[in-house]
């Protein structure tokens, strides 16, 4: 366990459903992210969420919708999903003071039919 | 914009021999660097990193990286590779002011064969 922890571990899903991918971190960082890692592309940036910013990759289908209740928790919430939006979403957290790396989460695997 | 660019989608390298894995970056001052190790169904593992300082930054499992600032590059090297380091290595880059998030290449696999 690497300290933050990511849950479900696999979810398939319909298009027309919703659901909700959830992270959880207890090192005490103040910043969580949410990447999706698709096979042979850079990972992707969703969403930051910290003590100074929320950043948005404004390419991100608003189908795709995050929320962040505390410093501790990060959930993406997700509907009417396409089949392209499968992939392994992974979720980040750091202190966010310059010169700090990721720890990362174990990811979702995400299979949208 | 910050970029990074991992140029090689695979690298081969047979056990007890060198390895470098290739990363070069764009960003706006300073850069913060980093290289990532992701084992199959696993997500990201920190390897090390360079802030400032030393040019040459030693991480866990017997890698370095070298830091070339005239080059823009931040190549990962291990002096003899193991079955055992197959993986996917990701590169990442942040600038000390601006964005504060990581950019990621789009990662170089490593087959080590015995």
């Amino acid at each position: 366990e690497t300290g933050v922890t990511q849950t479900p571990r696999h979810l398939v899903m319909g298009m027309t459903n919703k659901k909700s991918l959830k992270c959880e971190q207890h090192l005490g960082h103040n910043a969580m992210y949410w990447y999706k890692q698709s096979a042979k592309k850079p990972l992707e940036l969703m969403f930051v969420y910290s003590l100074e910013e929320r950043v948005e990759n404004n390419s991100v289908p608003s189908r795709f919708s995050p929320e962040c209740p505390n410093s501790s928790h990060l959930f993406l919430h997700l509907h009417t999903l396409q089949p392209e939006d499968s992939a392994l979403y992974l979720c980040a957290s750091s202190q966010d003071t310059g010169g700090y790396g990721y720890t990362f989460g174990s990811g979702t695997r995400l299979t949208v039919v | 914009a910050q970029s990074v660019a991992q140029p090689e989608d695979q690298v081969n390298v047979a056990e007890g021999n060198p390895l470098t894995v290739k990363c070069t970056y764009s960003v706006s001052g300073n850069p913060y660097l980093f290289w990532y190790v992701q084992y199959p169904n696993r997500g990201l593992q920190f390897l090390l990193k360079y802030i400032t300082g030393d040019n040459l930054v030693k991480g866990s499992y017997g890698f370095e990286a070298e830091f070339n600032k005239s080059q823009t590059s931040f190549h990962l090297k291990k002096p003899s590779a193991l079955v055992s380091d197959s993986a996917l290595y990701f590169c990442a880059v942040r600038g000390d002011t601006g964005r504060r998030a990581l950019t990621f290449g789009s990662g170089t696999r490593l087959q080590v064969q015995p």
